[in-house]
Protein backbone atom coordinates (compact mmCIF):
# COMPACT_ATOMS: atom_id res chain seq x y z
CA UNK A 1 0.00 0.00 0.00
CA UNK A 2 1.41 3.24 -1.05
CA UNK A 3 2.00 5.97 2.12
CA UNK A 4 3.22 9.33 1.97
CA UNK A 5 4.65 11.90 5.10
CA UNK A 6 5.43 15.04 5.05
CA UNK A 7 7.83 16.21 7.36
CA UNK A 8 9.52 19.50 8.35
CA UNK A 9 9.21 22.54 10.63
CA UNK A 10 5.76 23.49 11.82
CA UNK A 11 7.02 27.25 12.89
CA UNK A 12 9.04 29.26 9.94
CA UNK A 13 9.54 32.78 10.75
CA UNK A 14 8.63 35.47 8.16
CA UNK A 15 11.18 35.97 5.29
CA UNK A 16 12.63 32.38 5.73
CA UNK A 17 12.58 29.50 3.83
CA UNK A 18 9.86 26.98 4.47
CA UNK A 19 11.42 23.50 3.72
CA UNK A 20 9.47 19.91 3.99
CA UNK A 21 10.34 16.46 2.74
CA UNK A 22 7.91 13.77 1.99
CA UNK A 23 8.77 10.48 2.06
CA UNK A 24 7.31 7.95 -0.12
CA UNK A 25 6.48 4.19 0.76
CA UNK A 26 5.59 1.52 -1.15
CA UNK A 27 6.32 2.20 -4.51
CA UNK A 28 9.84 3.38 -5.93
CA UNK A 29 10.12 6.83 -6.81
CA UNK A 30 12.50 5.92 -9.46
CA UNK A 31 10.25 3.11 -11.19
CA UNK A 32 7.03 5.40 -11.35
CA UNK A 33 5.73 6.91 -14.31
CA UNK A 34 3.93 9.54 -11.87
CA UNK A 35 4.78 12.78 -10.97
CA UNK A 36 4.75 13.93 -7.09
CA UNK A 37 3.00 16.74 -6.10
CA UNK A 38 2.59 19.63 -3.44
CA UNK A 39 -0.65 20.87 -2.74
CA UNK A 40 -1.31 23.39 0.33
CA UNK A 41 -4.78 24.78 1.95
CA UNK A 42 -4.83 27.55 4.52
CA UNK A 43 -6.59 27.45 7.30
CA UNK A 44 -10.37 27.29 6.75
CA UNK A 45 -9.80 27.91 2.65
CA UNK A 46 -9.61 25.79 -0.30
CA UNK A 47 -6.47 23.69 -2.33
CA UNK A 48 -3.98 24.91 -4.24
CA UNK A 49 -1.39 23.32 -6.38
CA UNK A 50 1.94 24.16 -5.81
CA UNK A 51 3.89 22.12 -8.06
CA UNK A 52 5.29 18.66 -8.77
CA UNK A 53 8.50 16.85 -9.90
CA UNK A 54 9.47 13.88 -12.02
CA UNK A 55 11.86 11.06 -10.77
CA UNK A 56 13.79 12.15 -13.53
CA UNK A 57 13.67 15.89 -11.86
CA UNK A 58 11.81 17.33 -14.42
CA UNK A 59 9.50 20.27 -12.49
CA UNK A 60 6.15 22.04 -13.06
CA UNK A 61 5.24 24.94 -10.94
CA UNK A 62 2.10 27.32 -10.46
CA UNK A 63 3.57 30.80 -12.13
CA UNK A 64 1.96 32.35 -8.95
CA UNK A 65 4.48 31.19 -6.58
CA UNK A 66 7.34 29.69 -8.88
CA UNK A 67 9.39 32.38 -8.45
CA UNK A 68 10.14 31.30 -4.64
CA UNK A 69 9.68 27.58 -5.14
CA UNK A 70 12.30 24.49 -5.96
CA UNK A 71 10.84 21.01 -5.59
CA UNK A 72 13.69 18.34 -6.27
CA UNK A 73 13.53 14.72 -5.46
CA UNK A 74 16.18 12.14 -3.71
CA UNK A 75 15.91 8.82 -5.53
CA UNK A 76 18.10 7.25 -2.97
CA UNK A 77 15.99 8.30 -0.02
CA UNK A 78 12.83 7.64 -1.96
CA UNK A 79 12.15 11.47 -0.90
CA UNK A 80 10.76 14.50 -2.55
CA UNK A 81 10.99 18.12 -1.32
CA UNK A 82 9.26 21.46 -0.94
CA UNK A 83 11.51 25.06 -0.78
CA UNK A 84 8.90 27.82 -0.52
CA UNK A 85 11.52 31.06 0.01
CA UNK A 86 10.76 34.47 1.59
CA UNK A 87 7.43 33.19 3.29
CA UNK A 88 4.58 35.41 4.74
CA UNK A 89 2.29 35.07 7.01
CA UNK A 90 -0.02 34.23 3.63
CA UNK A 91 1.62 31.03 3.36
CA UNK A 92 0.29 29.57 6.53
CA UNK A 93 -1.28 26.57 5.20
CA UNK A 94 -1.50 22.66 5.59
CA UNK A 95 1.05 21.25 3.27
CA UNK A 96 0.09 18.10 1.45
CA UNK A 97 2.16 16.19 -0.31
CA UNK A 98 0.49 14.03 -3.23
CA UNK A 99 1.18 11.30 -5.86
CA UNK A 100 -0.25 12.33 -9.30
CA UNK A 101 -0.86 10.36 -12.61
CA UNK A 102 -2.70 10.81 -15.59
CA UNK A 103 -6.01 11.03 -13.56
CA UNK A 104 -5.29 13.39 -10.76
CA UNK A 105 -4.11 13.05 -7.17
CA UNK A 106 -4.51 9.85 -5.77
CA UNK A 107 -2.33 9.06 -3.03
CA UNK A 108 -2.06 12.11 -0.57
CA UNK A 109 -0.07 12.47 2.60
CA UNK A 110 -1.57 13.41 5.96
CA UNK A 111 -0.84 17.20 5.65
CA UNK A 112 1.34 18.93 7.79
CA UNK A 113 0.70 22.51 8.95
CA UNK A 114 3.15 25.32 8.76
CA UNK A 115 3.02 28.24 10.09
CA UNK A 116 4.91 31.45 9.18
CA UNK A 117 5.25 34.06 12.44
CA UNK A 118 8.01 35.54 14.42
CA UNK B 1 -4.40 30.76 -16.50
CA UNK B 2 -7.77 28.76 -16.72
CA UNK B 3 -10.33 30.41 -14.02
CA UNK B 4 -12.46 27.36 -12.26
CA UNK B 5 -15.84 28.19 -10.16
CA UNK B 6 -18.42 25.93 -9.12
CA UNK B 7 -22.09 26.26 -8.00
CA UNK B 8 -23.76 26.19 -5.96
CA UNK B 9 -20.65 27.18 -2.82
CA UNK B 10 -22.89 25.38 -0.45
CA UNK B 11 -26.04 23.58 -0.10
CA UNK B 12 -27.89 21.42 2.32
CA UNK B 13 -30.07 18.39 1.12
CA UNK B 14 -31.93 15.45 2.72
CA UNK B 15 -30.35 12.02 3.14
CA UNK B 16 -31.82 10.33 0.00
CA UNK B 17 -32.12 13.35 -2.13
CA UNK B 18 -30.26 13.57 -5.61
CA UNK B 19 -27.62 16.63 -5.09
CA UNK B 20 -25.63 18.08 -8.45
CA UNK B 21 -22.51 20.31 -8.13
CA UNK B 22 -21.66 22.13 -11.39
CA UNK B 23 -17.72 22.97 -12.08
CA UNK B 24 -17.02 25.78 -15.31
CA UNK B 25 -13.90 26.47 -16.21
CA UNK B 26 -12.94 29.25 -18.28
CA UNK B 27 -10.97 27.77 -20.99
CA UNK B 28 -11.88 23.88 -22.78
CA UNK B 29 -10.06 21.20 -21.21
CA UNK B 30 -11.45 18.21 -22.85
CA UNK B 31 -12.09 15.74 -19.90
CA UNK B 32 -9.19 16.40 -17.70
CA UNK B 33 -11.31 17.15 -14.87
CA UNK B 34 -10.92 14.95 -11.46
CA UNK B 35 -13.28 15.76 -7.85
CA UNK B 36 -12.18 15.32 -4.60
CA UNK B 37 -14.02 14.94 -1.46
CA UNK B 38 -12.71 16.69 1.79
CA UNK B 39 -14.03 15.86 5.09
CA UNK B 40 -13.93 18.00 8.23
CA UNK B 41 -10.07 17.58 9.14
CA UNK B 42 -9.15 15.03 6.61
CA UNK B 43 -7.41 14.14 3.41
CA UNK B 44 -9.12 15.16 0.07
CA UNK B 45 -9.94 11.99 -1.81
CA UNK B 46 -10.40 11.20 -5.45
CA UNK B 47 -13.78 10.61 -7.06
CA UNK B 48 -13.65 11.41 -10.14
CA UNK B 49 -11.22 11.38 -13.05
CA UNK B 50 -11.38 12.00 -16.65
CA UNK B 51 -15.11 14.15 -15.82
CA UNK B 52 -16.64 10.86 -15.37
CA UNK B 53 -14.81 7.80 -14.28
CA UNK B 54 -15.23 6.57 -11.34
CA UNK B 55 -12.29 5.98 -9.00
CA UNK B 56 -11.57 2.72 -7.30
CA UNK B 57 -13.32 1.83 -4.16
CA UNK B 58 -15.48 5.20 -4.24
CA UNK B 59 -19.74 4.65 -4.17
CA UNK B 60 -21.23 4.12 -7.51
CA UNK B 61 -24.24 6.53 -6.16
CA UNK B 62 -20.96 9.33 -6.75
CA UNK B 63 -20.68 9.55 -10.69
CA UNK B 64 -19.45 12.85 -13.27
CA UNK B 65 -20.24 13.90 -16.79
CA UNK B 66 -19.54 16.80 -18.83
CA UNK B 67 -16.11 18.04 -21.30
CA UNK B 68 -14.83 20.86 -22.04
CA UNK B 69 -16.08 23.83 -20.02
CA UNK B 70 -19.11 22.15 -18.21
CA UNK B 71 -18.69 19.54 -15.49
CA UNK B 72 -21.05 17.95 -12.99
CA UNK B 73 -20.62 15.87 -9.92
CA UNK B 74 -23.98 14.08 -9.17
CA UNK B 75 -24.24 11.87 -6.07
CA UNK B 76 -27.67 10.00 -6.61
CA UNK B 77 -28.68 9.54 -2.86
CA UNK B 78 -27.51 11.18 -0.49
CA UNK B 79 -25.46 9.73 2.63
CA UNK B 80 -25.54 11.31 6.17
CA UNK B 81 -21.44 10.39 5.59
CA UNK B 82 -21.14 12.74 2.38
CA UNK B 83 -21.40 15.17 4.36
CA UNK B 84 -18.20 17.48 2.72
CA UNK B 85 -16.30 20.16 0.93
CA UNK B 86 -16.37 18.89 -3.17
CA UNK B 87 -13.60 19.95 -5.04
CA UNK B 88 -12.98 19.97 -9.07
CA UNK B 89 -9.81 20.29 -10.59
CA UNK B 90 -8.06 20.74 -13.62
CA UNK B 91 -5.02 18.67 -14.54
CA UNK B 92 -5.03 19.56 -18.75
CA UNK B 93 -2.10 21.82 -17.98
CA UNK B 94 0.05 24.05 -15.32
CA UNK B 95 -1.08 25.29 -12.97
CA UNK B 96 -3.46 22.03 -12.15
CA UNK B 97 -6.15 24.69 -10.42
CA UNK B 98 -8.77 23.79 -8.14
CA UNK B 99 -12.22 25.10 -8.07
CA UNK B 100 -13.29 27.04 -4.71
CA UNK B 101 -15.54 24.07 -3.29
CA UNK B 102 -19.08 23.24 -2.19
CA UNK B 103 -19.96 22.83 1.10
CA UNK B 104 -22.34 19.76 1.35
CA UNK B 105 -24.70 19.28 4.54
CA UNK B 106 -27.01 17.33 5.64
CA UNK B 107 -30.43 18.68 6.47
Amino acid sequence: QLQLQESGPGLVRPSETLSLTCTVSGDSISSSSYYWGWIRQPPGKGLEWIGAVFHSGDTQYNPSLKSRVTISVDRSKNQFSLKLTSVTAADTAVYFCARENVAGLDYWGQGTLVTVSS
Amino acid sequence: DTQMTQSPSSLSASVGDRVTITCRTSQGINNYLAWYEQKPGKVPRLLIYSASALQSGVPPRFSGSGSGTDFTLTISSLQPEDAAIYYCQKYNSVPRTFGPGTKVEIK
